[in-house]
């Protein structure tokens, strides 16, 4: 099974700033990673896939990078609506995995 | 307007079962692979089960393996989990979601869209 970690466990940010969440692979993914963001009594969100490329209708100020095992999402300009809990997810290999979830909290 | 609306959570006692039904609108469900991603209370996102478009492969967590069935009726545009010989850590919100892959024969593995999720418990 590949084991998704993601840092830090809560990430205080102030709206305007950016934010940068990681996430760690224990294992190659081939690049098959997927970002969602969950916020409380909702459904998650798909953000990006394939490490790098925007779901529809997701603002440009959300971008991922990375490759192999290490991954990171970067959030510009933080807006209120940006709080929440943000996943990594692989899906190169069976069982697909999260990662553990990281919290954006506004400062 | 792509729907996913799940039922038949509740409070259920160890070693029970239930079932659990997502209702599919919106787009050709019979055509996409769907899921089963739960949520324990304080803990993070656990895939649990795949089905493929025609119902014929499915593939479980070793979680829920022997206890948990993934199922569909295309005819219905549902999709179900049966789910037996319930454990106090099946405890969960279970959410289905949607295959972001442009057809059946191309799934993506990854989900562009989710029901709002059914609270199962599992408690004496």
């Amino acid at each position: 099974e590949i084991v998704m970690t993601q840092s830090p466990v809560t990430l205080s940010v102030s709206p305007g700033e950016r934010a940068t969440l990681s996430c760690r692979a224990s294992q190659t993914t081939n690049n098959n990673l997927a970002w969602y963001q969950h916020k409380p009594g909702q459904s998650p969100r798909l953000l990006i896939f394939g490490v790098s490329t925007r779901a529809a209708g997701i603002p440009a100020r959300f971008s991922g990078s990375g490759s192999a095992t290490e991954f990171t999402l970067t959030i510009n300009s933080l807006q209120s609506e940006d709080f929440g809990l943000y996943y990594c997810q692989q899906y190169y290999k069976w069982p697909l995995t999260f990662g553990q979830g990281t919290r954006l909290e506004i400062k | 307007q792509v729907q996913l609306v799940e039922s038949g959570g509740g409070v259920v006692q160890p070693e029970r079962s239930l079932r659990l039904s997502c209702a599919a609108s919106g787009f050709t469900f019979s055509s996409h692979a769907m899921y089963w991603v739960r949520q324990a209370p304080g803990k993070g996102l656990e895939w649990v089960a795949v089905i493929s478009y025609d119902g014929r492969n499915k593939f479980h967590a070793d979680s829920v393996k022997g206890r948990f069935t993934i199922s569909r009726d295309n005819s219905e545009n549902t999709l179900y989990l049966q789910m037996n010989s319930l454990r106090p850590d099946d405890t969960a919100i279970y959410y289905c979601a949607k295959d972001s892959g442009p057809d059946g024969m191309n799934p993506s593995y990854y989900f562009d869209y989710w029901g709002q999720g059914t609270l199962v418990t599992v408690s004496s």
